[in-house]
């Protein structure tokens, strides 16, 4: 298996534009978690799906964050319009149903916003 | 509440144990992990512990787990360079099986 698949690396966009980050979970995994991690905030929850379903959104800042899974092996994290304070490193991560086996991350996307 | 502390700076001399401490306040966590997180990389599973045990072993890798005390550790034996990383400390919970709640993480620096 590849392991969870993220894309871009890495993403430098002016502030105001929109950006799109996404993640490929592994296949038969039941959850998909969506995190940002930054130095003075450290690792954050913003979203995560069971089954394609929001579970908990709690984290995440709604005037400007979206997030989609359209189906079991694709997920989107939208971000309009960016802002400097979004430059962080975001991971995306999947676990199957139960979650005692731990989540597997993938690599993140580093988003730099000028 | 819903927090898994840890102290955030550890620093070690080469070939000597390192000792990475966590305190998690739930009562009900289930499963208990540790992750590694190499600079420029996402987290990699290293090792878990179940909430009915005291302690697991993995070749350089000791986990310690005082449930009364609500307290988990990570010993790395005879540490290496490679082993410069930032630690997490995560817990499950009976309620919440697949929400994993993380602590900020520990980083362990190696000096010669």
């Amino acid at each position: 298996d590849a392991g969870v698949i993220q894309s871009p690396r890495h993403e430098v966009t002016e502030m105001g534009q929109e950006v799109t980050l996404r993640c490929k979970p592994i296949s038969g995994h039941d959850y998909l978690f969506w995190y940002r991690q930054t130095m003075m905030q450290g690792l954050e929850l913003l979203v995560y799906f069971n089954n394609k379903a929001v579970m908990d959104d709690s984290g995440m800042p709604k005037d400007r964050f979206s997030a989609k899974m359209p189906n079991a092996s694709f997920s989107t994290l939208k971000i309009q319009p960016s802002e400097p304070r979004d430059s962080a490193v975001y991971f995306c991560a999947s676990t199957p149903s139960g979650g005692y086996y731990g989540y597997t991350f993938g690599s993140g996307t580093r988003l730099t916003v000028v | 509440g819903e927090d898994v502390e840890q102290s955030l700076f550890l620093s070690v001399r080469e070939g000597d144990s390192s000792v990475i401490n966590c305190t998690y306040t739930d009562s009900s966590s289930t499963y208990l992990y540790w992750y590694k997180q190499e600079p420029g990389a996402g987290l990699q599973l290293l090792t878990y512990i179940f909430s009915n045990m005291d302690m697991k072993q993995d070749q350089r890798l000791t986990v310690l787990l005082n449930k009364k005390d609500k307290h988990l550790s990570l010993r790395i034996a005879d540490t290496q360079t490679g082993d410069s990383a930032i630690y997490f400390c995560a817990e499950s919970r009976y309620s919440s099986a697949s929400k994993i709640i993380f602590g900020s993480g520990t980083r362990l620096s190696i000096r010669p």
